[in-house]
């Protein structure tokens, strides 16, 4: 069984501050990892994946993300938060086969001007 | 390229009526799902299909659920009868490679409100 928690459901930073959003997975097999975004009345836009690849991925709107096998982390970062960053992220994982995701109970990320 | 659509967008019910929700993922992708997300959480996979063949429905309340995928292309997902606790969004989703690691675009979502 695979599984994902985020720690803390809600982050608040300051315009210009880094975001940093945690995630720790638990897996029985080498995983694959992914960050989604999901703006208000919208769905999910996938922000990066880790597919065994480069352990750090970089995704869009300035994201990246480092996999840590020894911390079983996948923790997301951007060096200088954006008020249009404001929205609720998603960690989530899947096994080689199939492609199902499971995800985490998601962080909101509040952005103060 | 358009992206996956939903419809309707918001559905109000009283419970134990019936209800469901269209989904036309994007041209040539292989795979479909269905997420329900509750108010709070992260989205849960209810079924996964695979064209027309239905690959993973373990999280489906097969007692009230039910799930189809037509010629492989369009699905709907019909809830009889709902009950209060089925109040959430419903996401498809749909990946272009069948039975590998890909990336799943999702729908704008369908929220379902059960009184």
């Amino acid at each position: 069984a695979q599984s994902v928690t985020q720690l803390g459901s809600h982050v608040s930073v300051s315009e210009g501050a880094l975001v940093l959003l945690r995630c720790n997975y638990s897996s029985s097999v080498p995983p694959y990892l992914f960050w989604y975004v999901q703006y208000p009345n919208q769905g999910l836009q996938l922000l990066l994946k880790y597919t065994s690849a480069a352990t750090l991925v970089k995704g869009i709107n300035g994201f990246e993300a480092e996999f840590k096998k020894s911390e079983t982390s996948f923790h997301l970062t951007k060096p200088s938060a954006h008020m249009s960053d404001a929205a609720e992220y998603f960690c989530a994982v899947s096994r080689n086969a199939g492609n199902m995701l499971t995800f985490g109970g998601g962080t909101r990320l509040m952005v103060k001007p | 390229e358009a992206g996956v659509a939903q419809s309707p967008r918001y559905k109000i019910i009283e419970k134990r009526q019936s209800v469901a929700f269209w989904c036309n993922p994007i041209s040539g992708h292989a795979t479909l799902y269905w997420y329900q997300q509750i108010l709070g959480q992260g989205p849960k996979l209810l079924i996964q299909f695979q064209n027309n063949g239905v690959v993973d429905d373990s999280q489906l309340p097969k007692d009230r659920f039910s799930a189809e995928r037509l010629k492989g292309v369009d699905s709907t997902l019909k809830i009889q009868p709902a009950k209060l606790e089925d109040s959430a969004v419903y996401l498809c989703a749909s990946s272009l490679v069948a039975g590998a690691v890909d990336t799943q675009y999702f729908g704008p979502g369908t929220r379902l409100t059960v009184l």
